[in-house]
């Protein structure tokens, strides 16, 4: 069974701490994804990456094939931050997506 | 410049009706996915469309849910015989060409089955 975890479910801290945020998934994949979908409703694309690293701004994004593990790093945190952070298993198979991590920035 | 567009945005039935809703992807994009998210919960995929086919309806949870995507761009998600348990949002995604790269999505359209 495909299945997909996330920790820490919630996830509050101060402005400026730097953040991890840890997905597991049981089935090898073609590629994680992962997404953040704002207090609105609004979901966004942050990255897919089937090895290594990516980065974008203060996002980083890390994966090891082999543990099947992924993280997502969040530098110098903001209020605008806050969010719910969404991974997902993509690849041939039916996607499985990770309940979610709730992140809350404090000011 | 435009992005996914879904059309209506919320939906109130009643139990046993027929609803269709209308996902608008990004101009050019091939890839179309619907994924639904009850409450509480992350998204759940449904369906996966490559220009005017399905390359993937693993996650349509039963013979009511149906969707098209006659010409390759605009998608209707069609559920038969609304049950409660259907009451989610319902999203929607383009991609350019599908596979590896990043996924637009609409804005969802909000679902309650009464």
């Amino acid at each position: 069974k495909n299945e997909v975890e996330q920790s820490p479910q919630n996830l509050t801290a101060q402005e400026g701490e730097f953040i991890t945020i840890n997905c597991s998934y049981s089935v090898g994949i073609s590629a994680l994804h992962w997404l953040q979908q704002h207090p609105g409703g609004g979901i966004v694309s942050l990255f897919m990456l089937s090895s290594g690293k990516k980065k974008h701004g203060r996002l980083i994004a890390t994966i090891n094939i082999q543990e099947k593990h992924s993280s997502l790093h969040i530098t110098a945190s903001h209020p605008r931050d806050s969010a719910v952070y969404i991974c997902d298993n993509f690849g041939n198979e039916k996607l499985t997506f990770g309940t979610g991590t709730r992140l809350t920035i404090i000011p | 410049g435009a992005g996914v567009s879904q059309t209506p945005s919320n939906k109130v039935t009643e139990k046993g009706k027929y609803v269709e809703l209308r996902c608008d992807p990004i101009s050019g994009h091939t890839a179309l996915y619907w994924y639904r998210q009850s409450l509480g919960q992350g998204p759940e995929f449904l369906i996966y469309f490559q220009g005017t086919g399905a390359a993937d309806d693993s996650g349509l949870p039963n013979d009511r849910f149906f969707a098209v995507r006659p010409e390759g761009s605009v998608s209707t998600l069609k559920i038969q015989r609304t049950e409660r348990g259907d009451s989610a949002v319902y999203l929607c995604a383009s991609a350019e060409t599908g596979g590896l790269e990043t996924q637009y999505f609409g804005p969802g359209t909000r679902l309650l089955v009464l």
